[in-house]
């Protein structure tokens, strides 16, 4: 069973181009959260997407950031126009459905995480 | 609001010696609580979680963590250090009704042989 995909793993992008970073989520979960880490620093939430639905954007800078979770393929963090302050690590991670307490979907398995650098 | 502290910057400790990696939490609800760790450009690989139950939680590697709620701690221990438990430690929280991890700004550990 693959774990959390996502690619690329790393990606250099000029100040004022668009960065694509596409996550497959494990086989069998529905649930996808994005997070962002600067360097020397812990993962700070993005957003999290279920198939087709935002669930919760409240850590999503207002600008230039966009996330989606189509009926198929991957989901896309889209980030426009970037700036040098966009350089971290994005990673992503996945959750089954479900709604029991103990039950694994309270876990979220990450992915490697894409490094993205604005030069 | 969530938020979760990890007072230790860094931990050292010698190989066989016992470890203890430091988690404080704040939630308002019911607090569900992890730790993950994070080996050099790699991903967080999850260690183990407490979400309700006995306080002492035993996950992988042989690592273990106590949750203490009236000190509002999650304290991430090991009873015999290895080389290879040398990364970075994450604590994280959720809180009901929330699917968003607080991470903590993490503690690196290093065993030294």
């Amino acid at each position: 069973n693959a774990g959390v995909m996502q690619n690329p793993r790393h990606l250099v992008r000029r100040r004022g181009q668009e960065a694509r970073l596409r996550c497959s989520p494990m086989k069998g979960h529905s649930h996808v959260y994005w997070y962002r880490q600067l360097p020397e620093e812990g993962l700070k939430f993005m957003v999290y997407l279920q198939k087709e639905n935002i669930i919760d954007e409240s850590g999503m800078p207002k600008e230039r950031f966009s996330a989606e979770f189509p009926k198929e393929g991957p989901s896309i963090l889209r980030i426009q126009q970037v700036v040098r302050g966009d350089s971290a690590a994005y990673f992503c991670a996945s959750s089954p459905a479900g709604t029991s307490e103990g039950s694994s979907y309270n876990e979220q398995f990450f992915g490697p995480g894409t490094r993205l650098t604005v030069l | 609001a969530q938020s979760v502290a990890q007072p230790e910057d860094q931990v050292n400790v010698a190989e066989g010696n016992p470890l203890t990696v430091k988690c404080t939490y704040s939630v308002s609800g019911n607090p569900y609580l992890f730790w993950y760790v994070q080996y050099p450009n790699r991903g967080l690989q999850f260690l183990l979680k407490y979400i309700t139950g006995d306080n002492l939680v035993k996950g992988s590697y042989g690592f273990e963590a106590e949750f203490n709620k009236s000190q509002t701690s999650f304290h991430l221990k090991k009873p015999s250090a290895l080389v290879s438990d040398s990364a970075l430690y994450f604590c994280a929280v959720r809180d009901t009704g929330r699917r968003a991890l607080t991470f903590g700004s993490g503690t690196r550990l290093q065993v030294q042989p």
